[in-house]
């Protein structure tokens, strides 16, 4: 989940289908995390969180899937629309701290 | 409801200009950040701050300060502008660290 100033990995999917974005954090103690988009030339929007105590959470049109044994978390995107084209950063706070570590960030193009 | 607002917008410094960033926010947050987001990278914490009166240094600290002397406002200031700090900047405020962060939509500062 640490930001290591890497360029942006990319998923490409077509309009209409589902998309799946992963993210990988860091510290096994972390009990709180969070999905954030950010179109171009915007700052990051709130999508959905989930807290360590449960293992899934749906939105609209979204799903967020936590998995603490191998430390994932994925954000499931049904129905991809165009408005969906952003890049995607998952977020994970340590216990009692008092900020977020962001991972690097995954842009997802939707393809008509 | 504004959310947090952030001026100027954008702006072009020559090198070892002074400038403040200004970012406020109407939320009655206790918690205010400030990042930086190089073209096609995550989110870097410059500086934190948890409460008025209270300030500290995030990952990439250098050639910038802050303060905080009431809640709702947590100006970044830059003393000697270097072409390294171009990039986009941005605020957030949240609750507490454990609770979604509130982004404004950034400045964009270029420094020639």
């Amino acid at each position: 989940g640490e930001s290591v100033g890497l360029h942006l990995p990319t998923l490409s999917v077509q309009e209409g289908d589902n998309s799946i974005i992963n993210c990988a954090y860091s510290n096994s103690a972390s009990d709180y995390f969070i999905w954030y988009k950010q179109e171009s030339g915007k700052g990051p929007q709130f999508i959905i969180d989930i807290r360590s105590n449960m293992d899934k959470r749906q939105g609209q049109r979204v799903t967020v899937l936590l998995n603490k044994t191998v430390k994932h978390l994925s954000l499931q995107i049904a129905a991809t629309q165009p408005g969906d084209s952003a890049v995607y950063f998952c977020a994970e706070n340590l216990q009692g701290a008092q900020k977020l570590v962001f991972g690097q960030g995954t842009r997802l193009t939707i393809n008509p | 409801n504004a959310g947090v607002t952030q001026t100027p917008k954008f702006r072009i410094l020559k090198i070892g200009q002074s400038m403040t960033l200004q970012c406020a926010q109407d939320m009655n947050h206790n918690y205010m950040y400030w990042y930086r987001q190089d073209p096609g990278m995550g989110l870097k914490l410059i500086y934190y701050s948890v409460g008025a009166g209270i300030t500290d240094k995030g990952e990439v600290p250098n050639g910038y300060n802050v303060s905080r002397s009431t809640t709702e406002d947590f100006p970044l200031r830059l003393e000697l502008a270097a072409p390294s700090q171009t990039s986009v900047y941005f605020c957030a405020s949240s609750y507490s660290g454990s609770q979604p962060q509130h982004f404004g939509d950034g400045t964009r500062l270029s420094i020639l």
